[in-house]
């Protein structure tokens, strides 16, 4: 069975830039994550899909953070414009239902 | 407010040792825990988890406790081995699975 799968793997932009991340879940999963991981801390949950519903996005800045699953299976991320404070590991992960969740390997941002 | 936290930023162990890696939880309705692993470079990776209505489980090498009296949770790696070495997160559940909020981590070091 395929992963999650994410793209790209690394990203160098400068600030004020935009940048977008996809993610492919695993087939059959409804349910997909953003995170973001800065470096030495835990994943921050950005927005939760169910198919492709919003179920929680209460964490994204919503100012210059967009996302969304059409057709319910791939997803972008989208940051437009880039801050310094963006540079982070953004994981995408996806699950049948709640519980155990499935992560890609991460796109590596460095936002300079 | 909610949090997940870790007593130990940092564990380190000798070969064939076991390991323990502690967490604080602070929202007791929180109903479901998942331990993970990430490796350098990968997303994180479910290791073991468990409901609030138990309080010991295990799985293979790894048993994780649970105690809701004080909202702490523990994984304990039997026989740690080298391939054990990387940062270890709790992750709690809450609003019936449908958030999931990770610690900071432990990184454990493997010495051999």
């Amino acid at each position: 069975e395929a992963g999650v799968a994410q793209s790209p793997r690394y990203k160098i932009i400068e600030k004020r830039q935009s940048v977008a991340f996809w993610c492919n879940p695993i087939s059959g999963h409804a349910t997909l994550y953003w995170y973001q991981q800065i470096l030495g801390q835990g994943p921050k949950l950005l927005i939760q899909f169910q198919n492709n519903g919003v179920v929680d996005d209460s964490q994204l800045p919503k100012d210059r953070f967009s996302a969304e699953r059409l057709k319910g299976v791939d997803s972008t991320l989208k940051i437009q414009p880039a801050k310094l404070e963006d540079s982070a590991v953004y994981l995408c992960a996806s699950s049948l239902a709640v519980g155990e969740q499935y992560f890609g390997p991460g796109t590596r941002l460095t936002v300079t | 407010g909610e949090s997940v936290g870790l007593h130990l930023p940092t564990l380190s162990v000798q070969e064939g040792d076991n390991s323990i890696i502690n967490c604080a939880y602070s929202n007791s309705a929180s109903d479901y825990f998942i331990w993970y692993k990430q490796e350098s470079g990968k997303g994180p990776q479910f290791i073991i988890d468990i409901r609030s209505n138990m309080d010991k489980r295990q799985g293979q090498r790894v048993t994780v406790l649970l105690n809701k009296t004080v909202k702490h949770l523990s994984l304990q790696i039997a026989a740690t081995q080298p391939g054990d070495s990387a940062v270890y997160f709790c992750a709690e559940n809450i609003y019936g699975g449908f958030k999931t909020i990770f610690g900071a981590g432990t990184r454990l070091f493997v010495k051999a």
